[in-house]
């Protein structure tokens, strides 16, 4: 199946300070990514969807110029949290999407912020 | 926003026994899948059930989907302790490049 990595896969930080996680899909093409939030024990919640070469489209109730995304290429789309804060600790998750497998997304592995 | 709900939102079983989850949405939807995902750790993709599905199974799993109730179930049959995971349902609406919705997740514990 493909694979989609993330990196770090853990990082902590001092408040104030911006996190630039990256998101990449190791064996295909990925038109579309998508970026998720996941507190402790809650589900997935969608931040924003990412497609190549163009403005990343935000959920309601997320901040687009905290939550910086770039999906500049095919198979790299980044998440930069800027002057993040204690609030912003979480699992970010992002999964990728494929002309080729329709329907189904493959997700990362995550990466977990903390902020101090 | 979460398209519905998981039912029940924890789960604990003895090793051996079945384990039957439920999710609830709300909107149409192409198609409904599950994950599983282990504490602190990335989803594993279970199954994938179409709109015009109604009974799929994948090994020890089987999942049903009922449209006309806007539900679905997944059964883990002779469960054992490596099943111990959050299991998510998210349905997909066919929409906006195929974005996802999740449900709350049910967290299964299986007693060895």
């Amino acid at each position: 199946g493909a694979v989609v990595s993330q990196h770090p896969s853990r990082v902590i930080c001092k408040s104030g300070t911006s996190v630039k996680i990256e998101c990449r899909s190791l064996d295909f093409q990925a038109t579309t990514m998508f970026w998720y939030r996941q507190f402790p024990k809650q589900s997935l919640m969608l931040m924003a969807t990412s497609n190549e070469g163009s403005k990343a489209t935000y959920e309601q109730g997320v901040e687009k110029d905290k939550f910086l995304i770039n999906h500049a290429s095919l198979t790299l789309s980044t998440l930069t949290v800027t002057s993040a804060h204690p609030e912003d600790s979480s699992f970010y998750i992002c999964s990728a999407w494929g002309l080729h497998d329709y329907n189904e997304q493959f997700f990362g592995p995550g990466t977990r912020l903390t902020v101090l | 926003s979460q398209q519905g709900e998981e039912d029940p939102q924890a789960l604990s079983i003895q090793e051996g026994e079945n384990a039957t989850m439920n999710c609830s949405y709300k909107t149409s939807i192409n198609n409904l899948q599950w994950y599983r995902q282990n504490s602190g750790r990335g989803l594993v993709h279970l199954i994938l059930i179409r709109s015009n599905e109604r009974e799929k199974h994948s090994g020890r799993l089987r999942v049903t989907l009922d449209t006309s109730k806007k539900s679905s179930s997944l059964l883990i049959t002779a469960s054992r302790a490596a099943d111990t995971a959050s299991y998510f349902c998210a349905t997909d609406a066919g929409a906006a490049g195929n974005k996802l919705t999740f449900g709350g997740g049910t967290r299964v514990l299986v007693k060895p």
